[in-house]
């Protein structure tokens, strides 16, 4: 089946810090999706992004299919957006392949 | 909110016993999921749903079963609980096409 990898599996930031977290995957794929899972363990669908790049407030995601890599930027990271970081490519019928994760941890 | 609900959020169980968890979506959704969480494993799918009544194995299924017998609901059932089935499950829910996918706040299953 279809293989993501994430790295780094954790990283620890300090709080204004810019990071760029990493997403390899094995197939060609039409889309990426980037989720975020918060310390309380609720997962948020931060980006759709089967190319090109995309930003929503200070974080944002550059796919490049044709090399099977997404990249996932934070900058001037905040506390609030420690936790784990997923990506996840579609495969099958409407499923996803997720990633085992990126755990931030940003300290003020 | 996007009307996904599971329940129960917490529970203890015994090895052995059965045990159902429950995913309650609003959002009419074809599609809908449950997998679980386990440290350095990421999310692993169990079973999936295409529609009512049509269901099948992901990745992990050995020791789990699921029903859909209307739209909204979707039930996961471990028949005979193990302590490897100790872990964070997640329902999810999707209309046609993978970039509206929605998660449930997760249950914390224990088996001990």
């Amino acid at each position: 089946g279809i293989q993501v990898e994430q790295s780094p599996p954790d990283l620890i930031l300090q709080e204004g810090a810019n990071s760029t977290l990493r997403c390899n995957f094995s197939d060609s794929v039409n889309n990426l999706q980037w989720f975020h899972q918060n310390p309380w363990g609720q997962l948020i669908n931060l980006f759709y992004i089967p190319s090109g790049t995309k930003q929503n407030g200070r974080l944002s995601a550059t796919t490049v299919a044709t090399e099977r890599y997404s990249l996932l930027y934070i900058s001037s990271s905040q506390t609030t957006d420690s936790g784990v970081y997923f990506c996840a490519v579609p495969y099958g019928n409407n499923r996803l392949a997720f990633g085992k994760g990126n755990q931030v941890v940003v300290i003020p | 909110d996007a009307g996904i609900t599971q329940s129960p959020r917490h529970k203890v169980t015994e090895t052995g016993t059965p045990v159902t968890l429950r995913c309650h979506q609003t959002e009419n959704h074809r599609y809908m999921y449950w997998y679980r969480q386990d440290p350095g494993h990421g999310l692993r799918l169990i079973h999936y749903s295409y529609g009512v009544k049509d269901t099948d194995k992901g990745e992990v299924s050995d020791g789990y079963s699921v029903s859909r017998s209307k739209t909204e609901d979707f039930l996961l059932t471990l028949e005979s609980a193990t302590s490897s089935q100790t872990s964070v499950y997640f329902c999810a829910i999707s209309g046609q096409g993978v970039d509206g996918y929605t998660f449930g706040s997760g249950t914390r299953l224990t088996v001990v």
